[in-house]
C-alpha cells in the first residue's frame, strides 16, 4: 500500500529542546516536502526537495532543518524548538511530472 | 505571487443540501487546480483536480470547473452527506516554483442530519 508515514503523530516538548519529526515514502517520488498548518493560515511550506541531496527553502523555513540523505526519508528538525513552533506537520510526496501531492497523517507538535 | 482566496467559514448546512465553496487564484502562468480534503483527525486527501482551462474535476459527487476567465475553481456538490464533514481546501501547482502546492486556508464544512 502507498504510504506516506509520520512520526510521532503526537509529541509535546519544552523550548529548546532539539526534536526530529522523521517522515518516509514507499513510493519512491522524487519530491519530498513539508508543511505546518495553523488556524486562519492554512498550510504554509517550510521546505522541499526535488531529489537526494537536493533542498530547498518554502515560505517559513525558519526555525527548521531539513535532510534528503536517502529518496525515501525527509526528516524535519527543530535544533532549538519554540512556542511559536506549535502547530500541524505535514509531510507530502509526489512523482516527478506530476502536480498531485500525497500527505501523511501528520504529526500534532506542542512546544511549552 | 501566486496565490489563493477561497471563501471563509465554518459553513453549516443541512443534510441534502447544495454546497459551494468558492475558490479564486492569481497566476502568472497556468497553474493546476485542485481540491483537497481533510477529515478530522487525518492528513489531506485530494478529491479533484483539473489541469487546464474549461477542464472539470470530479469525485465522490463534487465537482469543480477551472475558469481561466474567471480565475476561479469553485467546488460545488449538489446533495452533501453528514460524512462529507470536513476542512476543505483549495490550492494550486505553482509552476514558476518547482510546482510548490500553495493552499488557500480552508473551508471548514460541518454537515447536520
Amino acid at each position: 500500500e502507498a504510504q506516506v508515514t509520520q512520526n510521532p503523530r503526537y509529541l509535546i516538548t519544552v523550548t529548546g529542546k532539539k526534536l526530529t519529526v522523521t517522515c518516509s515514502q514507499n513510493m519512491n517520488h522524487e519530491y519530498m516536502s513539508w508543511y505546518r498548518q495553523d488556524p486562519g493560515l492554512g498550510l504554509r511550506q517550510i521546505y522541499y526537495s526535488m531529489n537526494v541531496e537536493v533542498t530547498d527553502k518554502g515560505d517559513v523555513p525558519e526555525g527548521y532543518k531539513v535532510s534528503r540523505k536517502e529518496k525515501r526519508n525527509f526528516p524535519l528538525i527543530l535544533e532549538s524548538p519554540s512556542p511559536n513552533q506549535t502547530s500541524l506537520y505535514f509531510c507530502a510526496t509526489r512523482p516527478s511530472g506530476r502536480a498531485e501531492a500525497f500527505f501523511g497523517q501528520g504529526t500534532r507538535l506542542t512546544v511549552v | 505571487g501566486d496565490s489563493v482566496t477561497q471563501m471563509e467559514g465554518p459553513v453549516t448546512l443541512s443534510e441534502e443540501a447544495f454546497l459551494t465553496i468558492n475558490c479564486t487564484y492569481t497566476a502568472t502562468g497556468y497553474p493546476s487546480l485542485f481540491w483537497y480534503v481533510q477529515y478530522p483527525g487525518e492528513g489531506l486527501q485530494l478529491l479533484l483536480k483539473a489541469t487546464k482551462a474549461d477542464d472539470k474535476g470530479s469525485n465522490k459527487g463534487f465537482e469543480a470547473t477551472y475558469r481561466k476567465e474567471t480565475t476561479s475553481f469553485h467546488l460545488e456538490k449538489g446533495s452533501v452527506q453528514v460524512s462529507d464533514s470536513a476542512v476543505y481546501f483549495c490550492a494550486l501547482s505553482d509552476v514558476g516554483s518547482q510546482g510548490n502546492l500553495i493552499f488557500g486556508k480552508g473551508t471548514k464544512l460541518s454537515v447536520k442530519p
